[in-house]
């Protein structure tokens, strides 16, 4: 069962980098998201997705980009990084919302570190 | 705008129980969940309410009020392994979770 994977776990990059987190879900889930987890702060979404080719802004979309050409797939871009996007980000799916048979699988997580 | 709020840290003994609350203010209201989180892991689900009432699962039970914008997480015969944060989440009127900042639960011996 390996769910919702992410790579890589960490990474350290200097601000003006681009990189792209990847994730992965193998339970054929049509909703997809990215959060950004700060200290004192809730979960924060970047993007999102409904299904394959389509994708929607959250609420701190700025600096990020997504794309989501298969249904297993939604990586994350970080165009310039910045050091305010030292963060954890996390992926998840779900195959809906609004059903208690449809929470949120959370992959394990990138800690990233924008020097 | 939308606001959750929970208390930031909590401290219960084990064997004990402790109840962890949230209240929230959104636009619209489609369900509240609650997730645990280990520190350095990913949440993980515990329970969903959308009706008004008591939902209980084992040890945890959760409990909701809609016109009171109210929810609370009960945990019973408290483990050192419930140390964790927990978090609040309500889904919108447009279908997004709106997160809280999460209740850090501390278990002494």
């Amino acid at each position: 069962n390996a769910g919702v994977t992410q790579t890589p776990k960490f990474q350290v990059l200097k601000t003006g980098q681009s990189m792209t987190l990847q994730c992965a879900q193998d339970m054929n889930h049509e909703y997809m998201s990215w959060y950004r987890q700060d200290p004192g702060m809730g979960l924060r979404l970047i993007h999102y997705s409904v299904g394959a080719g389509i994708t929607d802004q959250g609420e701190v979309p700025n600096g990020y980009n997504v794309s989501r050409s298969t249904t297993e797939d939604f990586p994350l871009r970080l165009l310039s990084a910045a050091p305010s996007q030292t963060s954890v980000y996390f992926c998840a799916s779900s195959s809906g919302l609004g059903d208690s048979n449809q929470p949120q699988h959370f992959g394990d997580g990138t800690r990233l570190s924008i020097l | 705008g939308q606001n959750i709020d929970q208390p930031t840290e909590m401290t219960a003994t084990e064997g004990a129980i402790v109840q962890i609350n949230c209240t929230y203010q959104t636009s619209g209201f489609n369900g509240l969940f609650w997730y645990q989180q280990h520190a350095g892991e990913a949440p993980t689900f515990l329970s969903y309410n959308v009706l008004d009432g008591l939902e209980e699962k084992g040890r945890f039970s959760s409990f909701l009020s809609r016109s009171k914008g109210y929810s609370y997480l009960l945990l019973k015969e408290l483990q050192m392994k419930d140390s964790a944060s927990y978090l609040c989440a309500v889904l919108d009127s447009n279908y997004q979770l709106i997160w809280g900042a999460g209740t850090k639960l501390i278990i002494k011996p």
